[in-house]
C-alpha cells in the first residue's frame, strides 16, 4: 500500500511560469515531509521540507505547502528555469521527524521548456 | 564538501554471482541507508543502520545482507545476484537524532545482472 503517492509521473511547463507538484499521503501518523530533486546519474538531493505545525515554507523560489485535513501537500517552484527540470521526490516521516523511515513517492519528472 | 562515495557508479555482474556495493561518507554521521531506484517505483528502502554493527530491514530486504563495522563505511551485499536485482543502488546518510529529516545520497551505483 503506497504510503505517499505522486500521481504525476510528468510535468511539462514553459520557462518563467510555476511549477506545481503535488504529493498525497495516507499515514495520519506522518509529522514531516521533504522534497528531493534527482538529476539523471547523480543522487538525489534534499531540497526543502515542511514540519506539519506549518502550512507553509518558502525559499527562495520554492514553497512546500502542507494541508493537513486533506493529506496533500505541494511544491511551487516560481519561476520556473530549465536548469529545475529534473525528477522531483516528495518524502515523509512519522515519530519526531528523523529520517530513519522516510518513504518516498514514486517521483514526477518536471521538464522545463526554454 | 560533504560527501557519500559509492565505491563503483557502474557493474555488470552474472547470476549468482556475489556483490558486494560499498559506501562512505566523511560526515560522521550516525545514520546510514541504502536504496533502490526503479523506474515507476520511486525510491525503497532496502536497509539501514544507526550505528556501528546495527542493522535494521527496510521495505524490500529480500536477497539482500549489509554489513557497517565502521561508522563511516556500509556495504550492501547480494548473496547471489539476480536479475530482478538489476537497479540503481543509492546510498545515503543522516546525523543522528537529526531532526530535520534530510538525507545526504551518494551519485548511485548501476547494477545490471545479466
Amino acid at each position: 500500500d503506497q504510503q505517499v503517492k505522486q500521481n504525476s509521473p510528468s510535468l511539462s511547463v514553459q520557462e518563467g511560469r510555476i511549477s506545481i507538484l503535488n504529493c498525497d499521503y495516507t499515514n495520519s501518523m506522518f509529522d514531516y515531509f521533504l522534497w528531493y530533486k534527482k538529476y539523471p546519474a547523480e543522487g538525489p538531493t534534499f531540497l526543502i521540507s515542511i514540519s506539519s505545525i506549518k502550512d507553509k515554507n518558502e525559499d527562495g523560489r520554492f514553497t512546500v505547502f502542507l494541508n493537513k485535513s486533506a493529506k496533500h501537500l505541494s511544491l511551487h517552484i516560481v519561476p520556473s528555469q530549465p536548469g529545475d527540470s529534473a525528477v522531483y521526490f516528495c518524502a515523509a516521516s512519522a515519530g519526531k521527524g528523523g529520517s530513519e523511515k522516510l518513504v518516498f513517492g514514486k517521483g514526477t519528472k518536471l521538464t522545463v521548456n526554454p | 564538501d560533504v560527501k557519500v562515495t559509492q565505491s563503483s557508479r557502474y557493474l555488470v555482474k552474472r547470476t549468482g554471482e556475489k556483490v558486494f556495493l560499498e559506501c562512505v561518507q566523511d560526515m560522521d554521521h550516525e545514520n546510514m541507508f541504502w536504496y533502490r531506484q526503479d523506474p515507476g517505483l520511486g525510491l525503497r528502502l532496502i536497509y539501514f543502520s544507526y550505528d556501528v554493527k546495527m542493522k535494521e530491514k527496510g521495505d524490500i530486504p529480500e536477497g539482500y545482507s549489509v554489513s557497517r563495522e565502521k561508522k563511516e563505511r556500509f556495504s550492501l551485499i547480494l548473496e547471489s545476484a539476480s536479475t530482478n536485482q538489476t537497479s540503481m543502488y543509492l546510498c545515503a546518510s543522516s546525523g543522528g537524532g537529526h531532526i530535520t529529516g534530510e538525507l545526504f545520497f551518494g551519485e548511485g551505483s548501476r547494477l545490471t545482472v545479466l
